[in-house]
């Protein structure tokens, strides 16, 4: 079955390192999003992408970029990590469509703590 | 810009009672809206959405939900709760021409009481 991942699902890191956390999709789904959620603001977008070399910045992106080179992959880097950043991180997919009507499909989450 | 409220942070509900959790949003054109589910160290799983045509919307696992126009709501709906159902429960707004960037509400926690 088609699914969605996120590796790892735990990462506990220290202010100022440089963090990748993982998405893969076989879904072969061309939009791929990036969420974090927190206490008290639901889902805020990070970053997304609609197709292989495209990114775009959501409402949240400072801090953080992500590179897509295949149609899978939607790897999230944070250069320097701030406890700020702490945080539960989602990846999301959907097909692409004129309806804009598509559903999104998420993986399981990271959860990020940075000390 | 597109925004989504739920207004109650938690409902609290008792085993078999109806189980309503409410949603309502601010966009311009017209909305695609979406309702989604996340069950504890777990991510969001679709439970429905609204696109156009019949105002009642039928779902997952017995869930429904109603859009009315007039109100700007969309809120979501279970006749009988399980315990099953206590999970987060997240509302969500999409217009067209804002692409296919999705606007969460901040969460409404149910907890079904047996």
């Amino acid at each position: 079955d088609a699914e969605i991942t996120q590796s790892p699902r735990h990462k506990i890191t220290e202010t100022g390192r440089q963090v990748t956390l993982a998405c893969h999709q076989t879904w072969n789904h061309n939009n791929m999003f990036w969420y974090r959620q927190d206490l008290g603001h639901g889902l805020r977008l990070i970053h997304y992408s609609y197709g292989v070399q495209d990114t775009n910045k959501g409402e949240v992106s400072d801090g953080y970029s992500v590179s897509r080179s295949n149609t899978e992959d939607l790897p999230l880097t944070l250069e320097s990590a701030a406890s700020s950043q702490t945080s539960v991180y989602f990846c999301a997919s959907s097909e692409s469509g004129a309806s804009g009507a598509e559903t999104q499909y998420f993986g399981p989450g990271t959860r990020l703590l940075v000390l | 810009a597109q925004s989504v409220a739920q207004p109650e942070d938690q409902v609290n509900v008792a085993e078999g009672n109806p189980l309503t959790v409410k949603c309502t949003y601010s966009v311009s054109g017209n909305p695609y809206l979406f309702w989604y589910v996340q069950y504890p160290n777990r991510g969001l799983q679709f439970l429905l959405k609204y696109i156009t045509g019949d105002n009642l919307v039928k779902g997952s696992y017995g869930f429904e939900a109603e859009f009315n126009k007039s109100q700007t709501s969309f809120h979501l709906k279970k006749p009988s709760a399980l315990v099953s159902d206590s999970a987060l429960y997240f509302c969500a707004v999409r217009v067209k021409a804002a692409g296919n960037k999705l606007t969460f509400g901040g969460g409404t926690r149910v907890l079904v009481k047996p």
